[in-house]
């Protein structure tokens, strides 16, 4: 059981530059999550699905754009890089808001 | 936005010793969650603790929850090296379904 899988787990952009991160889940969970941990800032939401054909805002979503065409899959968009994106980024999941998320273990994204 | 605070921000303590940590919110919440994160990994669940509960065990973690003081702690017993990790505390507090983290705390556990 793979659990969440993150992809790629490392990347350096120009500024500018466009990429896409993956987040793929294998335990059916309805709720998926992208969040970026900066030093000193703990976890931040990015965006978020309630299920497969919806995204929200969250708390940090200007620069970044999400789709969840299918349940198992969330992506998160970079359109522009700009170097303030540098940062770790996780994708998390779980059954509902209320219950434990399962993450995975992040993609390192430098921008220069 | 409104979030779980830890405290403190770092902690270092020897091998077999207690760990204690604290996690305070302003407003209600529905459930108050802890977890984990080693170097360079994803967080790990450890512990969901709900408003109507006081307390809560698993293995050597010991969860409480006070609302009256709007304020959770962890305690780790008899500390092992592989806990050193960083801990962080998950409300859904202000009405938000969505949890949201606190800055968390650095634990080391010196061998």
């Amino acid at each position: 059981n793979a659990g969440v899988t993150q992809t790629p787990k490392f990347r350096v952009l120009k500024t500018g530059q466009s990429m896409t991160l993956l987040c793929a889940q294998d335990m059916n969970h309805e709720y998926m999550y992208w969040y970026r941990q900066d030093p000193g800032m703990g976890l931040r939401l990015i965006h978020y699905s309630v299920g497969e054909g919806t995204t929200a805002k969250g708390e940090v979503p200007d620069g970044y754009n999400v789709s969840r065409l299918k349940k198992q899959n969330f992506l998160l968009g970079l359109e522009s890089a700009a170097p303030s994106q540098t940062s770790v980024y996780f994708c998390a999941s779980s059954y509902s808001a209320h219950q434990p998320q399962h993450f995975g273990d992040g993609t390192r994204l430098s921008i220069l | 936005s409104q979030q779980g605070e830890e405290d403190p921000q770092a902690l270092s303590i020897q091998e077999g010793e207690n760990a204690t940590m604290n996690c305070s919110y302003k407003t209600s919440i529905n459930n108050l969650q802890w977890y984990r994160q080693n170097s360079g990994r994803g967080l790990v669940h450890l512990i969901l603790i709900r408003s109507n509960e006081r307390e809560k065990h698993s293995g050597r973690l010991r969860v409480t929850l006070d609302t009256s003081k709007k304020s959770s702690s962890l305690l780790i017993t008899a500390s092992r090296a592989a806990d050193t990790a960083s801990y962080f505390c998950a409300t859904d507090e202000g009405g938000s379904y969505i949890p949201t983290f606190g800055r968390g705390t650095s634990l080391i556990v010196h061998p």
